[in-house]
């Protein structure tokens, strides 16, 4: 059973970089055909896609925060990172971790970890 | 980029079925079998529900079922049970920009 856990800071400040990472377990981040994955949700409202990276390095950011994202694997860890700067309480969100297909289904998810943006 | 587009709200009481909509155009769900459902309990991550339009992930229960026809995807809840009630999401592939949309979700209430 793979299992994701997203861990960083809680609260950042405006204008400083929101770090995250997610660690895999019960598999390989290096198997085929997984792409890990970054979405976010805005308190009471829906999801939205952020970012994957697979296991050779490969990425897919959205346009919309592409210029203020940078996605990392290391796979000696099993782990993959996030790093959206610069940061503004329009990035306050629970931020999840997980496990996406060819078909761009979400299989396995992170259990979320809130962000808070504030000074 | 515009979400998909789904009810805010639907209910039922036990027993019963009930449909989730989910609308978008030819550039997504209506172009593509990559339509996937979402359950969302409170403070809870999504769960995986049904993926590519109709199939089941194993474990999920054969009281859920998809469907797609035209621009528009549906989520059928057969025999409603209170554990039922959730937060529903759809998602579909895009080929636009950004490779893939949510819904902005349905707030499902077993009466």
């Amino acid at each position: 059973q793979v299992q994701l856990q997203e861990s960083g800071p809680g609260l950042v400040k405006p204008s400083q970089t929101l770090s995250l990472t997610c660690t895999v377990s019960g598999g390989s981040i290096s198997s085929g055909g997984s792409y890990w994955s970054w979405m976010r949700q805005h308190p009471g409202k829906g999801l939205e896609w952020i970012a994957y990276i697979y296991y050779t390095g490969s990425t897919y950011y959205n346009p919309s925060l592409k210029s203020r994202i940078t996605i990392s694997v290391d796979t000696s860890k099993n782990q993959f990172s996030l790093k959206l700067s610069p940061v503004t309480a329009a990035d306050t969100a629970v931020y999840y971790c997980a496990r996406g297909s060819d078909s761009w289904d979400f299989d396995y998810w992170g259990q979320g970890t809130l962000v808070t943006v504030s000074s | 980029q515009s979400a998909l587009t789904q009810p805010a709200s639907v209910s039922g009481s036990p027993g019963q079925s009930i449909t989730i909509s989910c609308t978008g155009t030819s550039s997504d769900v209506g172009g593509y079998n990559y339509v996937s459902w979402y359950q969302q309990l409170p403070g809870k991550a999504p769960k995986l529900m049904i993926y590519e339009v109709s199939n089941r992930p194993s474990g999920v229960s054969n009281r859920f079922s998809g469907s797609k026809s035209g621009n528009t995807a549906s989520l059928t809840i057969s025999g409603l049970q209170a554990e039922d009630e959730a937060d529903y999401y759809c998602s579909s592939y895009t080929s636009s920009s950004t490779p893939v949309l949510f819904g902005g979700g349905t707030k499902l209430t077993v009466l």
